[in-house]
C-alpha cells in the first residue's frame, strides 16, 4: 500500500522566494496534518484537515504561510516570501480518525533550506 | 494536553529487552497514551497506544500503571534498526493534535 507521499525530498532556494510542498494523503484518509520539524522546536503542529476543510490552523507561524487541500487527494504548504529562519524539515501526515484511537501515518517529509 | 517526561536518552543492547518508560502524573482520566518512533531521516512512526489496560502488538507492548500516571513501553527483543527517538504523547478523546515533546533517543549496541 502506498504510504503518504510528499514532494519535493529536498528543497533548496534563496530568501524571498516562494517555495510550495506537496503532500498526497493515504486514499481513505479523512484528517490530515502538517507538521514542521526543528533542532530548537521540536515537532510542531502547523495546521491539520478534516474532510478537506482547515479545522485548526493556531500553529501556522505567521502570513507568510498558508495550507490548501483543493481534494481528498492533495495538499499543498505554500511559503511567501521565504526566510532562513523557515529552513526545517516538514512532515505531512494523514488519519482515519480521531487521534485518540486513529494512528497518523507520516511522510518521509521534505527537507527545507532557505539560503 | 497533559505533559510527558521521558529521560532523554537511553542504550540497550541487541537482542535484550528495553523498556522505555514515561510518566504523566497530570493524565486525566480521557487521556489515550500514544507512543511512536522517528527512526533517522524518516518522519514519526505509529508504535502503539492505550487507555487503562496492558496492550500488545507486533512491535512493541505497553505497560500502563493503575494509577496511570506512568506507562512503560517494552521492546521484546531490541534489533538495531530499533535505534530511534520514541515519543510518549498523551491525547484526549476527541483531540486531533499530537504534541510532541523532545522524546528519548534509543541507542542500540551490536
Amino acid at each position: 500500500d502506498a504510504g503518504v507521499i510528499q514532494s519535493p525530498r529536498h528543497e533548496v532556494t534563496e530568501m524571498g522566494q516562494e517555495v510550495t510542498l506537496r503532500c498526497k494523503p493515504i486514499s481513505g484518509h479523512d484528517y490530515l496534518f502538517w507538521y514542521r520539524q526543528t533542532m530548537m522546536r521540536g515537532l510542531e503542529l502547523l495546521i491539520y484537515f478534516n474532510n478537506n476543510v482547515p479545522i485548526d490552523d493556531s500553529g501556522m507561524p505567521e502570513d507568510r504561510f498558508s495550507a490548501k487541500m483543493p481534494n481528498a487527494s492533495f495538499s499543498t504548504l505554500k511559503i511567501q516570501p521565504s526566510e532562513p529562519r523557515d529552513s526545517a524539515v516538514y512532515f505531512c501526515a494523514s488519519s482515519t480518525g480521531t487521534g485518540s484511537l486513529q494512528p497518523q501515518h507520516f511522510g518521509d517529509g521534505t527537507r527545507l533550506s532557505i539560503l | 494536553d497533559a505533559k510527558t517526561t521521558q529521560p532523554n536518552s537511553m542504550e540497550s543492547n541487541e537482542e535484550e529487552p528495553v523498556h522505555l518508560p514515561c510518566n504523566h502524573s497530570t493524565i486525566s482520566g480521557t487521556d489515550y497514551i500514544h507512543w511512536y518512533r522517528q527512526l533517522p531521516s524518516q518522519g514519526p512512526e505509529y508504535v502503539i497506544h492505550g487507555l487503562t489496560s496492558n496492550v500488545n502488538n507486533r512491535m512493541a507492548s505497553l505497560a500502563i500503571a493503575e494509577d496511570r500516571k506512568s506507562s512503560t513501553l517494552i521492546l521484546h527483543r531490541a534489533t538495531l534498526r530499533d535505534a530511534a527517538v520514541y515519543y510518549c504523547i498523551l491525547t484526549s478523546w476527541g483531540a486531533q493534535k499530537l504534541v510532541f515533546g523532545q522524546g528519548t533517543r534509543l541507542t542500540i549496541n551490536p
